[in-house]
């Protein structure tokens, strides 16, 4: 299995509070990426990264930001959170090799529960 | 709007006989194209992928199947394990956003022994 980690594993907040969520590699994969799970929609990017610094939106950015400082670690920031965030969340990385298409490997899920 | 479309939310199947799982899609710019499995409280798992060049790619028990021109995929499996009961995701990449995936709502499949 990727060695990818996902903290916490679940958190319950309040609306309007900060939230960050963590997700850790050991595979020196260049991409990672945040999706969100909810019943009736699949995956849905949230925000990926092609390398340290490097991010941008993916479908369903609103209220996001993220952070990639070192290699292994990428952050996912609720700034204030709401109910429409509650979901849960899971992290992903990818090698991207040449040729670009690889698949992506997923971590273990955050389950984010906003009151 | 939903640019990959899994419109069987449940499937179930007997133990031993065949698994198929379809997946359609809009976007004539997806390229690349993934099964995913999950389990409930587990991330997903990569199971198989297929290039629009091929319209057949085989590991094990699973297979993947591509019709470009319907603009389809199908999964099979062969033969079914009551292990292989889990939600099916289909997912497919245009090479845009990092190679990020979109996903369908996925399938539900059921292996009763």
């Amino acid at each position: 299995d990727a060695g990818i980690t996902q903290s916490p594993r679940h958190k319950v907040t309040e609306t309007g509070t900060p939230v960050t969520l963590r997700c850790h590699q050991t595979e020196n994969h260049r991409y990672m990426y945040w999706y969100r799970q909810d019943p009736g929609h699949g995956l849905r990017l949230i925000h990926y990264s092609y390398g340290v610094k490097d991010t941008d939106k993916g479908e369903v950015s609103d209220g996001y930001s993220v952070s990639r400082s070192k290699t292994e670690d990428f952050l996912l920031t609720l700034e204030s959170a709401t109910s429409s965030q509650t979901s849960v969340y899971f992290c992903a990385i990818s090698e991207g090799a040449s040729g670009g298409y690889n698949e992506q490997f997923f971590g273990p899920g955050t389950r984010l529960t906003v009151l | 709007d939903q640019q990959v479309k899994q419109n069987s939310p449940s499937l179930s199947v007997q133990e031993g006989r065949i698994s198929i799982l379809n997946c359609d899609y809009t976007n004539s710019m997806f390229d690349y194209f993934l099964w995913y499995k999950k389990y409930p409280a587990e991330g997903p798992t990569f199971l198989i992928s297929i290039s629009s060049i091929k319209d057949k790619n085989e590991d094990g028990r699973f297979t993947v199947f591509l019709n470009k021109s319907a603009k389809h995929l199908s999964l099979h499996i062969v033969p079914s394990q009551p292990g292989d009961s889990a939600v099916y995701f289909c997912a497919a990449s245009d090479g845009n956003s990092g190679y990020a995936l979109n996903f369908g709502k996925g399938t539900s499949l059921l292996v009763t022994p």
